[in-house]
């Protein structure tokens, strides 16, 4: 049971190339989250799909943008990457309004120079 | 104002001593309450979920003080393995499946 896996787990970009962290799960979330963690700032929500074919903003959303395939993967797209997004982000699921419990990725470390 | 506020820390212990951090919430109608723990570099894992009367597992105890909008998580006999962030998590209103966590408050305990 591999839970929740993210692609790639390190990635260096540089300024303006765009990419696509992958995220799929095989544990029934309906819903799935994508954050990004800065040191000293915790976790910050980026966006979220509540459920299959919906996708909502975070709080830091600019940048980025969100395809929710289907219910087992929720990606995550850089168009033009910028230094400031430099960071650790974690994909995660829960199973929503069964339980609270959010089960992360182990997240993918993003460089951009 | 954020939405979810932690005292980063450090906090430094020596072993075997109790220790509490506290995190406030700015919504009101906020609905559930979560414990995180996070390892260096790695993933956060659920601790505890906070329920309004208060719940025990072991060595912590989460508490929710819905009146003055903050939870809390207290450590008994602390032990070294318990260094570590410890994330408040608070739901959004209207169970939207929004999650918002606090910036995290880390532990240290000395031997």
């Amino acid at each position: 049971n591999a839970g929740v896996t993210q692609t790639p787990k390190f990635q260096v970009l540089k300024t303006g190339q765009s990419m696509t962290l992958q995220c799929a799960q095989d544990m029934n979330h309906n819903s799935m989250y994508w954050y990004r963690q800065d040191p000293g700032m915790g976790l910050r929500l980026i966006y979220y799909s509540a459920s299959e074919g919906t996708t909502d903003k975070g709080e830091v959303p600019n940048g980025y943008n969100v395809s929710r395939l289907n219910k087992r993967e929720f990606s995550l797209r850089l168009e033009s990457a910028a230094p400031s997004q430099t960071s650790v982000y974690f994909c995660a699921g829960r199973w929503v309004p069964n339980t609270g419990e959010l089960f992360f990725g182990e997240g993918s470390r993003l460089t951009v120079l | 104002r954020k939405e979810v506020e932690q005292d980063p820390g450090p906090f430094n212990v020596p072993e075997g001593a109790t220790v509490a951090f506290n995190c406030t919430y700015s919504n009101s109608a906020s609905q559930s309450f979560f414990w995180y723990r996070q390892d260096c570099r790695k993933e956060p894992k659920l601790l505890m979920s906070v329920y309004s009367s208060g719940n025990e597992d072991g060595r912590f105890t989460a508490q929710l003080n819905r009146a003055s909008q903050y939870i809390s998580l207290l450590i008994r006999d602390s032990k070294l393995s318990d260094s570590a962030t410890y994330l408040c998590v608070v739901t959004a209103p209207s169970n939207t499946g929004k999650l918002i966590f606090g910036q995290g408050t880390t532990l240290q305990v000395k031997p």
